[in-house]
């Protein structure tokens, strides 16, 4: 499976944005980017999923960089709420339909 | 109205019990999942099924097996339950057949199994 690299957590103020990287060096042409997350005592909820373009939906945004190396879920405006873990995982469009989760990104949110 | 639904909640039991969990989805999607979060919090597949059919078993001891009635039911069986099951339990589904559909999956509340 190709792997993704993501900070282990990150802090931020209420009403701020927040931006979560990930690092997908080995990621092949038709991986999909998928962003997951999982609130407290939750299961894991979809957020948003791109392949190559920018894309964006009413929980985020997720820029991807022009290799697709690399990409970022961008939180508009942090609520508390949105407190949780983030996970970006890659998907082939039929890869057994598998999802591989990663330790993903612990956001804390400041009030 | 509830899209993936799960029950147990909890289930706390002794070594050497059989259990069953059972998940169903309205959604109408033809894939189904279980998946096995340990203390460490890490998530991990255990089993999918498709249309009814076994897609994937990653390697998960054979006292768990999974069946499938229909395509809205997914239940997970255990057999001589160990104190290294406990963990919590999700069940997902997606619709992963038609052209262009993202496979996006919808996870239930999960089961906290306890094994004493």
């Amino acid at each position: 499976d190709a792997k993704t690299t993501q900070p282990n957590s990150m802090e931020s103020n209420e009403e701020e944005p927040v931006h979560l990287p990930c690092n997908h060096s080995t990621i092949s042409g038709t991986d999909y980017i998928h962003w997951y997350r999982q609130l407290p005592s939750q299961g894991p909820e979809y957020v948003i999923h791109g392949l190559t373009s920018n894309v964006n939906n009413r929980m985020a945004s997720l820029a991807i960089a022009e290799d697709r190396k690399s990409s970022t879920l961008i939180l508009h405006r942090a609520t508390l709420r949105d407190a949780a873990v983030y996970y970006c995982i890659l998907r082939l469009p039929h890869d057994d339909y598998k999802l591989s989760f990663g330790a993903g990104t612990t956001v804390t949110v400041r009030a | 109205d509830t899209a993936v639904s799960q029950t147990p909640k909890y289930l706390v039991t002794q070594m050497g019990n059989d259990k069953s969990i059972k998940c169903e989805q309205n959604l109408g999607h033809d894939t189904m999942y279980w998946y096995k979060q340990d203390s460490k919090k890490f998530l991990k597949i255990m089993f999918s099924y498709n249309n009814k059919e076994l897609i994937i078993n990653e390697t998960v001891p054979n006292r768990f097996s999974p069946k499938s009635p229909d395509k809205a039911h997914l239940n997970l069986h255990i057999n001589s339950l160990e104190l290294g099951d406990s963990a919590v339990y999700f069940c997902a589904s997606s619709q992963n057949s038609l052209a262009g559909s993202s496979g996006t999956q919808y996870f239930g509340p999960g089961t906290r199994l306890l094994v004493l």
